[in-house]
């Protein structure tokens, strides 16, 4: 078992580019959670799908975030356009029986 | 506002010592879990009890849960210096919000050898 997988592991990108964060959960697994942690706010759950529907959003900051889920294996977290304030490590972890399994996380930086 | 909230920020103790963490949280919940987070690594679920479950053990780990004040404990006993690391834990806010977790700012453990 490879467990969450996510890619990429680092992204360095310029203000205003579009980001793409990619998410494998594992196999299995009814529900999928993208999450972000920073320093100053700690862990945030931003968006969680059950079955590949979304199903809360409301911790998505804002319209330039959005994710899909488009099949129980594969997910995406978008920032377009992106700015320095995204700058974090964004977690994507999924679950069965409420025991999430963690990805290793993407590190994003936007300069 | 955080569900889950910490105690202590920080804790520095001596290899073989045991460390104990706590938690507090506001709202009623079905479970509680704790992680551990690696510098720079991602989030490893430990233990998971649940809302009518007063005390779990997991090897070194040992985690209560006290409904009625609305806190739990995390003892590492024979501490190494491979617990360096953030603990954080988590709650299940229940029916009212899915099955979404919610974390406390964590507590950094230095175990020194």
């Amino acid at each position: 078992d490879a467990g969450v997988i996510q890619s990429p592991r680092h992204e360095v990108t310029e203000m205003g580019q579009e980001v793409t964060l990619r998410c494998k959960p594992i196999s299995g697994h009814d529900y999928l959670f993208w999450y972000r942690q920073t320093m100053m706010r700690g862990l945030e759950l931003l968006i969680y799908f059950n079955n590949n529907v979304p199903i809360d959003d409301s911790g998505m900051p804002e319209d330039r975030f959005s994710a899909k889920m488009p099949n129980a294996s594969f997910s995406t977290l978008k920032i377009q356009p992106s700015e320095p304030r995204d700058s974090a490590v964004y977690f994507c972890a999924s679950s069965s029986l409420r025991e999430g399994v963690f990805g290793p996380g993407t590190r994003l930086t936007v300069l | 506002s955080q569900q889950g909230e910490e105690d202590p920020q920080a804790l520095s103790i001596q290899e073989g010592e045991n460390a104990t963490m706590n938690c507090s949280y506001k709202t009623s919940i079905n479970n509680l879990q704790w992680y551990r987070q690696n510098s720079g690594r991602g989030l490893v679920h430990l233990i998971l009890i649940r809302s009518n479950e007063r005390e779990k053990h997991s090897g070194r780990l040992r985690v209560t849960l006290d409904t009625s004040k609305k806190s739990s404990s995390l003892l590492i006993t024979a501490s190494r210096a491979a617990d360096t690391a953030s603990y954080f834990c988590a709650t299940d806010g229940g029916e009212t919000s899915g099955s979404r977790l919610t974390f406390g700012e964590g507590t950094q453990l230095t175990v020194n050898p």
